[in-house]
């Protein structure tokens, strides 16, 4: 069975920083690149970032670029978003989803909330 | 970035009629080996998304085959043969030709 498990989200504070994780099993985590994707309540989606097989290639909407990083353990088959400096219109619900050629595999989310 | 566009953005449908949305790009997705980057994601009410299609006509594992999806260029559709009650929900285009990834506005499919 195909799970894939985010946590990390919070409220925090304007500047403040969430690590969020995602722990997947049930595929061929290795095979996968596997991305953030977000949805403010009541909205659309909105992809954020990813990062390839191996770890050697990352992307990012240039929003959070230089405040986000993405990173993956494939011996945990987990994959990592630590967020900094973050604003309310970081406030969303992250999805953590891994696409192969044939396949994706999605969380439910976790909230984020960026608010004083 | 690449702005996507859908249209309707909302789709009112009689059971076992046909459907079908339209998503169009501001650029060319063909890149530069000719391949398309542009899938079709479903997100049901209170659900995570899935991904139906990939690269503009493969469908994901297990996805019914009444979704097909076709296009070229910047023009694409993503066509239902006969809509079921499951198919209720929002429906995205997404490409990934260009960085960043990004998304159409949804389209929202409900009965009537």
């Amino acid at each position: 069975e195909v799970q894939v498990v985010e946590s990390g989200g919070d409220l925090v504070q304007p500047g403040g920083s969430l690590r969020l994780s995602c722990a997947a099993s049930g595929f061929t985590f290795t095979t996968a690149w596997m991305n953030w994707v977000r949805q403010p309540p009541g909205k659309g989606l909105e992809w954020v970032a990813n990062i390839n097989q191996d770890g050697s290639a990352k992307y990012y909407v240039d929003s959070v670029k230089g405040r986000f990083t993405i990173s993956r353990d494939n011996a945990k088959n987990s994959v990592y978003l630590q967020m900094n400096s973050l604003r309310a219109e970081d406030s969303a619900l992250y999805y953590c989803a891994g696409w192969t050629s044939g396949s994706s595999y999605w969380g439910q989310g976790t909230l984020v909330t960026v608010s004083s | 970035d690449v702005v996507m566009t859908q249209s309707p953005l909302s789709l009112p449908v009689t059971l076992g009629q046909p459907a079908s949305i339209s998503c169009r790009s501001s650029q060319s997705l063909v890149g530069v080996n000719g391949n398309i980057f542009l899938d079709w994601f479903q997100q049901r009410p209170g659900q995570s998304p899935r991904r139906l299609i990939y690269m503009v006509s493969n469908r994901d594992s297990g996805v019914p085959d009444r979704f097909s999806g076709s296009g070229s260029g910047s023009d694409f559709t993503l066509k239902i043969s006969r809509v079921e009650a499951e198919d209720v929900g929002v429906y995205y285009c997404m490409q990934y030709t260009h960085r960043p990834h990004t998304f159409g506005p949804g389209t929202k499919l409900e009965i009537k």
